[in-house]
């Protein structure tokens, strides 16, 4: 596609239950990452690929955190037992290097809100 | 402290005037550094990227780097209402997977 494309864009979840958002990176990209975005913050970063190595997770939260990109491609971020202080916007975001230069192309992002 | 620290503002500049965003960082391995426009519900654009010291044009924006003082900072001359957004300064950290941003600036243009 011509951009990067996350769904969904809008989730919400009850308190403990697990939810999943998707990233569609732009087509050749080998890099990934994902970050989250509290409400006037900047973005925290979480993890990061490289095709479908995943290089570096130390920004995931906790153990509900967990990331996957099995075919170098498409990625999904999954969160198990959501809780009310994993309401963000996640961003996703690729770049066409295969060395991260932080020339990062980002989508729209999925806002998650746990009640 | 953050690794990557910002001024969050809200910066107020009158139309025409110079707009001046400041940013510190603490890794000294750190070797690009970047600076990301995002308007008000939408995601961050790459509006500058810097790696040598000293300054860097791109029509109405300079980069400015010192990396003994390990500071950055980004001048909008000729600031328009459209300039308007928060401005988050990002470090390419020395073991070259993680991109750090801070916390961003607000910058508001009144006409």
């Amino acid at each position: 596609g011509a951009g990067v494309s996350q769904s969904p864009r809008y989730k919400v979840a009850k308190r403990g239950q697990d939810v999943a958002l998707r990233c569609d990176p732009i087509s050749g990209h080998v890099s990934l990452f994902w970050y989250q975005q509290a409400l006037g913050q900047g973005p925290e970063f979480l993890t990061y690929f490289q095709n479908e190595a995943q290089l570096d997770k130390s920004g995931l939260p906790s153990d509900r955190f967990f990331a996957e990109r099995p075919e170098g491609s498409v990625s999904t971020l999954k969160i198990q037992r959501t809780q009310q202080e994993d309401s963000a916007v996640y961003l996703c975001a690729s770049s066409h290097r295969g060395r991260n230069t932080g020339e990062l192309f980002f989508g729209e992002g999925s806002r998650l809100t746990v009640l | 402290q953050k690794e990557v620290e910002q001024n969050s503002g809200p910066l107020s500049v009158p139309e025409g005037a110079i707009a001046s965003l400041n940013c510190t960082y603490s890794d000294r391995g750190s070797q690009s550094f970047f600076w990301y426009r995002q308007y008000s519900g939408k995601s961050p654009e790459l509006i500058m990227f810097i790696y040598s010291n000293g300054d860097k044009e791109d029509g109405r924006f300079t980069a400015q780097l010192n990396k003994a003082s390990q500071y950055v900072s980004l001048l909008i001359r000729d600031s328009q209402p459209s300039d308007s957004a928060t401005y988050l300064c990002a470090a390419l950290y020395s073991s070259a997977s993680k991109i750090i941003f801070g916390s961003g600036t607000r910058l508001s243009i009144r006409p």
